[in-house]
């Protein structure tokens, strides 16, 4: 079945780490996202990348680094300059350019600062 | 700048009960609009998605409708389930000239009780 695949599903990470998200999606999707989700908001766009070798940064995107070096795959970094990263992340991807198809998600990893 | 406001944020019914979940934006040129459904501790499960030119979509018990010129629309549940129990989220999609923005509104959650 095509979809979303996010790992781990629980991270924790200790102060002044980096870690990495992993997202791949086999949906043949041009364009991933990712997403914060805290209690009691909105989601917050962190990054998004069109097309390969190529991505914007979202609303919230300092402490944050990405790659998109093949059209499958679109890890995130938390870097220790995320002053806050205990959240519960999403990858996403659309159909065309720009999302206009509606999104798809991943299942979701939640990490923990310790 | 796009806000979406999701009314009620939490709402208890009986099953079998007939309701509507109301998603409010304030910029009414979108250019599509998306509900969703959160499970806790999960990733998103788009339901429905309505492109602005179309009035309403359904599936099955689900169906959406939108009217942009007053930036409103609802999500009407028919013969509520305790499945159906979960958070619904709305997101707006429009077009600006520095690439889409898909806002999220912060959610209705749904229990539905025996």
């Amino acid at each position: 079945d095509g979809g979303i695949t996010q790992s781990p599903k629980y991270l924790f990470r200790k102060e002044g780490q980096n870690v990495t998200l992993s997202c791949e999606q086999n949906l043949n999707h041009d364009a991933m996202y990712w997403y914060r989700q805290d209690p009691g908001q909105g989601l917050r766009l962190i990054y998004y990348s069109q097309i390969v070798n190529d991505f914007q940064k979202g609303d919230i995107a300092e402490g944050y680094s990405v790659s998109r070096e093949k059209k499958e795959s679109f890890p995130l970094t938390v870097t220790s300059a995320q002053k806050n990263p205990t959240a519960f992340y999403l990858c996403a991807s659309s159909i065309r350019p720009q999302g206009l198809g509606g999104y798809t998600f991943g299942s979701g990893t939640r990490l923990t600062v310790v | 700048k796009q806000e979406v406001t999701q009314i009620p944020a939490a709402l208890s019914v009986p099953e079998g009960e007939n309701l509507v979940l109301n998603c409010s934006f304030t910029d009414s040129a979108i250019y599509n609009l998306q509900w969703f459904r959160q499970d806790p501790g999960k990733g998103l499960t788009s339901l429905l998605l309505i492109q602005s030119s179309q009035r309403e979509q359904t599936s099955g018990r689900l169906n959406a409708s939108l009217d942009k010129s007053s930036g409103r629309s609802t999500l009407y549940i028919a013969a509520s389930q305790p499945g159906d129990s979960a958070t619904y989220l709305c997101a707006v999609m429009i077009l600006t000239g520095g690439g889409n923005k898909l806002t999220f509104g912060t959610g209705t959650q749904l229990k539905v009780e025996l």
